[in-house]
């Protein structure tokens, strides 16, 4: 099973970024997203498609209507210069899956 | 909630490894399922193994599986992962990563990961 990002995503500060995850069966799975920084772990920003732990700012929203699933990052800042998974669990083959990743520049 | 990995480091094609990884601030442990990601610069991040909170049930990924093993020890709060017949392409940081409660649920606290280099 195979989730498709774009490699790359550039933004002006203070503009909307907006990310997309694809797949065949993502209509009917629930997308989980990550912001991985330079030399961290992924942290978990968004899961069920649009719920956002605790901590996370409102800025960061999830949608999904069908094909692709959406993320975006409101109000764009520096410091959320990342790179951005998406992730899905394939009950078919009781697997996880991760997209490719998409690198966010703001600039 | 604190992931601590070990075990990592420079290690020949075909060698055995075992990594492991300490969880503290987390009870009871055995109530959430744990995992196991690789990260490469040519892979990008990719899902090796899960087990479950007791564990009685594991799933692997397809380019793993039959070469790693997963397992944990719910005394100790310890998850390990054992490697076998290590290749090249094994080369990654490994990252353990604690689920929200069982395997089909999100990783929400992560360990900052161990390197293996295989050369």
């Amino acid at each position: 099973y195979v989730l498709t990002q774009p490699p790359s995503v550039s933004v002006s500060p203070g503009e909307t970024a907006r990310f997309t995850c694809g797949g065949d069966n993502i209509a009917v799975q629930s997308v989980h997203w990550y912001q991985q920084k330079p030399g961290q772990a992924p942290l978990l920003v968004i899961f069920d498609d649009s719920d956002r732990p605790s901590g996370i700012p409102e800025r960061f929203s999830g949608y999904k209507s069908g094909n692709p699933a959406i993320l975006t990052v409101a109000r764009a800042e520096v410091g959320d210069e990342a790179d951005y998974f998406c992730q899905v669990w394939d009950s078919s083959s009781f697997q996880w899956v991760f997209g490719g990743g998409t690198r966010l520049t703001v600039l | 909630v604190q992931l601590v990995e070990s075990g990592g480091g420079l290690l020949r094609p075909g060698g055995s490894l075992r990594l492991s990884c300490a969880v503290s601030g987390l009870s009871p442990f055995s109530d959430f399922a744990m995992t196991w990601v690789r990260q490469s610069p040519v892979k990008g991040l990719q899902w090796v193994a899960s087990v479950s909170g007791r564990g009685t049930s594991s799933y692997y990924g397809d380019s793993v599986r039959g070469r790693f093993v997963i397992s944990r020890d719910n005394v100790k709060n310890i998850v390990s992962l054992q490697i076998d017949n290590l290749r090249v392409d094994d080369t990654a940081v490994y990252f353990c990563a604690k689920h929200i409660v069982g395997v089909a649920g999100q990783f929400d606290v992560w360990g900052q990961g161990t390197l293996v280099t295989v050369s």
